[in-house]
């Protein structure tokens, strides 16, 4: 079955620190991949997304993200979190071949203390 | 520009009593339609999706359904609820099944 793994369950940094939150999905051919944020109180929003070519994908807020094939990823990163960057994030991918709709990960919680 | 509404915002029903959450789309047509179910430490569980008016796909069986009586609404149901039915909802639209979806501003059913 497809699946969609984030590694952090919960990140804890201090402002100006370097971000790098996890992303791995099961092996499913062709993917469209997706990273949301959800601000405390606010709804789901889209942050950055790859469909197909240049696997580093820059998003809002000064995100990115970077595909790797070989090893089933799409992590996302931020060189220096700001207090406002707390929030949930999640990874979700479309898997081209037979998908149905967006399968989410877990989740990851982002703390950032000023 | 395209909205979505989703109603209520919280909900507290008895168990064994019905269930009604309904979900609009302004400013397109023909949407792709989704509810997800959101809990704490398990990320988002889709629940149903739409492609068109009375055309649901069910991905997790439990006691709820889902209908689509008109081509931007989508309702999510349930006869008796369970306590286990508790969470947050979440509707949401896309254009394509692949592409990014747009979500609603979530209702949070606690069941007593």
């Amino acid at each position: 079955a497809q699946s969609v793994s984030q590694h952090n369950h919960h990140v804890i940094l201090s402002e100006a620190a370097s971000l790098e939150l996890g992303c791995n999905y099961s092996y499913g051919g062709t993917v469209n991949l997706f990273w949301y944020v959800q601000y405390p109180g606010q709804h789901l929003q889209l942050l950055l997304k790859y469909f197909s070519g240049d696997p580093l994908v820059k998003g809002i807020k000064g995100f990115e993200a970077e595909f790797i094939k070989s090893k089933f990823s799409f992590n996302l990163r931020k060189p220096s979190v700001q207090w406002s960057d707390t929030a949930e994030y999640f990874c979700a991918v479309f898997f081209n071949q037979a998908g149905t709709a967006l399968i989410f990960g877990k989740g990851t919680t982002l703390s950032v203390s000023s | 520009s395209q909205t979505i509404h989703q109603w209520p915002a919280t909900l507290v029903q008895p168990v064994g009593s019905p269930l009604s959450l309904e979900c609009t789309v302004e400013g397109t047509s023909n949407p792709n339609l989704y509810w997800y179910r959101q809990a704490a430490g398990r990320g988002l569980q889709l629940l149903f999706y739409s492609v068109g008016i009375g055309q649901i796909s069910s991905e997790v069986p439990q006691n709820l359904s889902a209908s689509r009586p008109q081509d931007r609404q989508f309702i999510l149901s349930s006869k008796k609820l369970l306590l286990s039915d508790s969470g947050f909802y979440l509707c949401a639209w896309s254009v394509g099944r692949a592409d990014g979806y747009t979500f609603g501003s979530g209702t949070r059913l606690t069941v007593v």
